[in-house]
């Protein structure tokens, strides 16, 4: 178990609110990833941290934002939620000098926008 | 253009019966592949990395091979619990970005 948390787990939520998905990790690993996943897409990565306040952008990273101010948590804030948003996220580590492609995920976090 | 495909779609074995999943790529300067297990409900569970072509990895029941243009999820003897969707993803030279295909939704019935 790589402590991984999402929270929340399931949020509904109307279009233009702001949301903020929270991952907390409980060990002080430095590579963060956020990803979404949606029929007929598979997961698509948004955003990934590699320390502290460095973040770079994922392949879907329009209408999303993130911030990592400690090692622990890395947050993913949608400005304005819009129904194109709805979907599952997953937060995922990289455990150590483990390869880029070997990850750990968190259980998700169900986004509906209404 | 998708870079990881998969296929089939879905895939229903009984019990017993072995078969073959497909991950075919078309990236350049691979830097590894990489197969997951994602249960309903759940996150993708890492299960293999492969580097380069004739390598192989076994688990189980489960065997992964890589050529330089595909690779193969060998399932031998199925069991329900091997019910599952299986991802495939890679990684290509001077990238830090993971790309998944879309999955193979496994189903074996008892």
């Amino acid at each position: 178990d790589a402590g991984i948390t999402q929270s929340p787990r399931h949020k509904v939520t109307e279009t233009g609110t702001p949301v903020t998905l929270r991952c907390h990790q409980t060990e002080n690993h430095r590579y963060m990833y956020w990803y979404r996943q949606d029929p007929g897409h598979g997961l698509r990565l948004i955003h990934y941290s590699y320390g502290v306040k460095d973040t770079d952008k994922g392949e879907v990273s329009d209408g999303y934002s993130v911030s990592r101010s400690k090692t622990e948590d890395f947050l993913l804030t949608l400005e304005s939620a819009t129904s194109s948003q709805t979907s599952v996220y997953f937060c995922a580590i990289r455990i150590g000098l483990a390869s880029t492609g070997e990850l750990f995920f968190g259980e998700g976090s169900r986004l509906t926008v209404l | 253009e998708d870079q990881v495909t998969q296929s089939p779609e879905a895939l229903r074995l009984q019990e017993g019966e072995s078969s073959s999943l497909n991950c075919s790529y078309t990236v350049s300067g691979l830097r590894g592949l990489f197969w997951y297990r994602q249960d309903p409900g759940k996150g993708p569970e890492f299960l293999f990395t492969l580097y380069s072509a004739g390598e192989e990895k076994e688990k189980e029941r489960l065997k992964a091979t890589l050529t330089k243009k595909e690779s193969f999820l060998h399932i031998t003897a199925p069991k329900p619990e091997d019910s599952a969707t299986y991802l495939c993803a890679v990684i290509q030279g001077g990238s830090e970005k993971l790309v998944f295909g879309k999955g193979t939704k496994l189903t074996v019935n008892p």
